[in-house]
C-alpha cells in the first residue's frame, strides 16, 4: 500500500458525459501528479500540481482539467467522454516540487460506452 | 526529447531462473531512472530507484539495477525468480520541460513458468 489513494476504482459512463477522479496523496506530500495508461499510449503523463499550484502539463486534452485543493487532495476532470478516454488513470504523489519518488495509487479505471 | 525503450515486450522464464529486463533511455543529461512494477489489477510500485553514485542500485524484493552510462542503459537483473514476480515492468525516466513527471517506457511482461 502506497498511501495513495483514488476513488472511485470502477467508472462507466456513455460518450459525452463527464466525470470526476479523486486523489488524495500520501501524508506530508505536498506533490500529485496524474497520468493516463491506455493500450495503445502506454503510461503518459497528464499533469502536476504542486502545493495547489500547476507545476507541469504534459499531452492533457482541453477537455481534461484538474486541480488541488487547500487540503491536498486532487481532483482530475474528463469532460465531453469519448470512447478513446477509456483508460486506467493513475494519481501519483511526491513529496517536494523536486522529489523525484513518486508513488502511485492503485488507479482508476474509466470505461466510457 | 527524453525516451525509454524496453525492446522486449514478453519474456518468459522459469521458476529459480534469473532474469534481466532491459531499458535503454536518451537523455542529455544524468538521468534520474526508475523501474515500477505493476501487478495485474494494481498499480505502480516502485522497485528502485537511480540518481547518482553507486551504478549498482538495489531495490525491494531482491531486485538490482546497473547503470550503464556508456550504454545509456538500465537493466534490472533478479538472480532467481519467484513465481509472485509475474508482472509487467515498467522503466521510468524523470523528463525535462519542468516538473519533474515520469516518462515510461512500454513495459514488459514477465511470465514465470513453474
Amino acid at each position: 500500500d502506497s498511501g495513495v489513494t483514488q476513488t472511485p476504482k470502477h467508472l462507466i459512463t456513455a460518450t459525452g458525459q463527464r466525470v470526476t477522479l479523486r486523489c488524495s496523496p500520501r501524508s506530508g506530500d505536498l506533490s500529485v501528479y496524474w497520468y493516463q495508461q491506455s493500450l495503445d499510449q502506454g503510461l503518459q503523463f497528464l499533469i502536476q500540481y504542486y502545493n495547489g499550484e500547476e507545476r507541469a502539463k504534459g499531452n492533457i486534452l482541453e477537455r481534461f482539467s484538474a486541480q488541488q485543493f487547500p487540503d491536498l487532495h486532487s481532483e482530475l476532470n474528463l469532460s465531453s467522454l469519448e470512447l478513446g478516454d477509456s483508460a486506467l488513470y493513475f494519481c501519483a504523489s511526491s513529496s517536494g516540487p523536486n522529489s523525484y519518488e513518486q508513488y502511485f495509487g492503485p488507479g482508476t479505471r474509466l470505461t466510457v460506452t | 526529447a527524453q525516451s525509454v525503450t524496453q525492446p522486449d515486450i514478453h519474456i518468459t522464464v522459469s521458476e529459480g531462473a534469473s532474469l534481466e529486463l532491459r531499458c535503454n533511455y536518451s537523455y542529455g543529461a544524468t538521468p534520474y531512472l526508475f523501474w515500477y512494477v505493476q501487478s495485474p489489477g494494481q498499480g505502480l510500485q516502485l522497485l528502485l530507484k537511480y540518481f547518482s553514485g553507486d551504478t549498482l542500485v538495489q531495490g525491494i524484493k531482491g531486485f538490482e539495477a546497473e547503470f550503464k552510462r556508456s550504454q545509456s542503459s538500465f537493466n534490472l537483473r533478479k538472480p532467481s525468480v519467484h513465481w509472485s514476480d509475474a508482472a509487467e515492468y515498467f522503466c521510468a525516466v524523470v523528463g525535462t520541460g519542468g516538473g519533474n513527471k515520469l516518462t515510461f517506457g512500454t513495459g514488459t511482461q514477465l511470465k514465470v513458468e513453474l
